[in-house]
């Protein structure tokens, strides 16, 4: 029933660690995205895939990978996890072009 | 570069005060603008937008108007409640990239009975 679902909810590792987070969206939306809130709530753009084609990538450290297998589907993949990659990170789902977009409930994620 | 900027928070009120969040923006072009609520635990949702110039967007009893000449969309309520409390954010979308928003701060607002 949920629109944009991300798993998992909470991530704690160490630092040096590789670690997935996934991300589906049953609306039939063609664009995704992946945005970085941080400490202080400030939502930062990382990716965005339009029917599995890379469009937005915001000068994000190569450790950073994203995988889109298919255009409901926007996995993160983050090698050798840095004290600094914690946050909360958003998974979100639009039409493009001015539409709304749909936001999942977020993974926050903890290095230690 | 095209940014967002939000006042400070966090605002308190009392139930059924006036609110007003401030929210001025710097871009090229015409873009359109968003008023994004995220609930505690929660991810954003979108309150309201306005395309063009002069456009008001409502939604629950929130309003912002567009304003081109002053570069703000401030959103008001009349009469808060306690079920407002959340974190606002306003966001534009650029346009030559529609795809892409780009957002304020966020504003927490905390409503007591």
């Amino acid at each position: 029933d949920t629109a944009v679902s991300q798993t998992p909810k909470y991530l704690v590792t160490q630092m040096g660690n590789d670690k997935s987070i996934k991300c589906e969206q049953n609306l039939g939306h063609d664009t995704m995205y992946w945005y970085k809130q941080d400490s202080k709530k400030f939502l930062k753009i990382m990716f965005s895939y339009n029917n599995k084609e890379l469009i937005i990538n915001e000068t994000v450290p190569n450790r950073f990978s994203p995988k889109s297998p298919d255009k409901a589907h926007l996995n993160l993949h983050i090698n050798s996890l840095e004290l600094g990659d914690s946050a909360v990170y958003f998974c979100a789902s639009s039409m493009g072009r001015d539409s709304p977009l749909h936001f999942g409930n977020g993974t926050r994620l903890t290095v230690t | 570069g095209n940014s967002v900027t939000q006042m400070e928070g966090p605002v308190t009120l009392s139930e059924e005060a006036f609110l007003t969040i401030n929210c001025t923006y710097t871009a090229t072009g015409y873009p359109s603008l968003f008023w994004y609520v995220q609930y505690p635990g929660e991810g954003l949702q979108l309150l309201l937008k306005a395309t063009k110039a002069d456009d008001k967007g409502s939604n629950k009893g929130f309003e912002a108007t567009y304003r081109k000449e002053t570069t703000s969309f401030h959103l008001e309520k009349g009469s808060v409640q306690v079920s407002d409390s959340a974190v606002y954010f306003c966001a534009l979308s650029e346009s030559y990239n529609t795809d892409k928003l780009i957002f304020g701060t966020g504003t927490r607002l905390q409503v007591f009975p």
